[in-house]
């Protein structure tokens, strides 16, 4: 079974500009999850789909979007990048139940550079 | 929120020598989980906890989840070069949502 892909794996902004990053959950999975890690805040939850339905959202500004597609592939998007937004994007897969107990497998990340 | 604390933030050790890194809540935990970040990785989930007291065991790693479920540790016997990386314990809330600590370091030099 594939793994989790993210695309692009790397990306070079300018402050101002926005961004849209990519993932493709393992095949069956319906639980998309999205984490922010820098090395000063470690990782942090941004947000979760579920069914194309914004489960649960992370203490992030409204500049911090996501959505999820009907074959589970999800994006998120970061308008008005800011040079505090240079980090590793990673997102993880789940089969998503109602249960907190699935295990979560990670992608490899998008490494974002705000210049 | 729930909040996890792990410590120590870095250790260095001589490979064969062991290693411990600690988590802790305030509150108690539904789980423990732990993953393991090899340097330009991603997290990679080891093991999951949930029961009182709880002891697993994989090879060389030894996971504990406390009594009162309010801490946990993953110890590694002998280290090896292979166990470089930096070791996560994180805690699931609601759904598939992951709080996770600040991570352990490790560095085995041969």
């Amino acid at each position: 079974k594939a793994g989790v892909t993210q695309t692009p794996r790397y990306l070079i902004k300018t402050r101002g500009q926005q961004v849209t990053l990519s993932c493709s959950p393992i095949s069956g999975h319906r639980s998309v999850s999205w984490y922010q890690q820098t090395p000063g805040q470690g990782l942090q939850f941004l947000f979760e789909y579920f069914s194309e339905t914004q489960r649960n959202k992370g203490n992030f500004p409204g500049r911090f979007s996501g959505r999820q597609f009907s074959n589970s592939r999800s994006e998120m998007n970061v308008s008005t990048l800011e040079l505090g937004d240079s980090a590793l994007y990673l997102c993880a897969s789940s089969l998503g139940g109602t249960h907190n107990t699935d295990t979560q497998y990670f992608g490899p990340g998008t490494r974002l550079t705000v210049l | 929120g729930q909040q996890v604390m792990q410590i120590p933030q870095y250790q260095h050790v001589q490979e064969g020598e062991d290693f411990t890194t600690y988590c802790n809540s305030s509150t108690t935990l539904s789980n423990i989980q732990w993953y393991k970040q090899r340097p330009g990785g991603h997290p990679v989930f080891l093991i999951q906890l949930v029961k009182s007291g709880e002891v697993k065991k994989q090879k060389r790693l030894t996971f504990q989840f406390g009594e009162a479920k309010k801490n946990s540790s993953l110890h590694i016997t002998a280290t090896q070069t292979t166990d470089v990386g930096t070791y996560f314990c994180a805690t699931s809330g609601g759904y598939s949502t992951l709080t996770f600590g600040k991570g352990t370091m490790l560095l085995v030099s041969p």
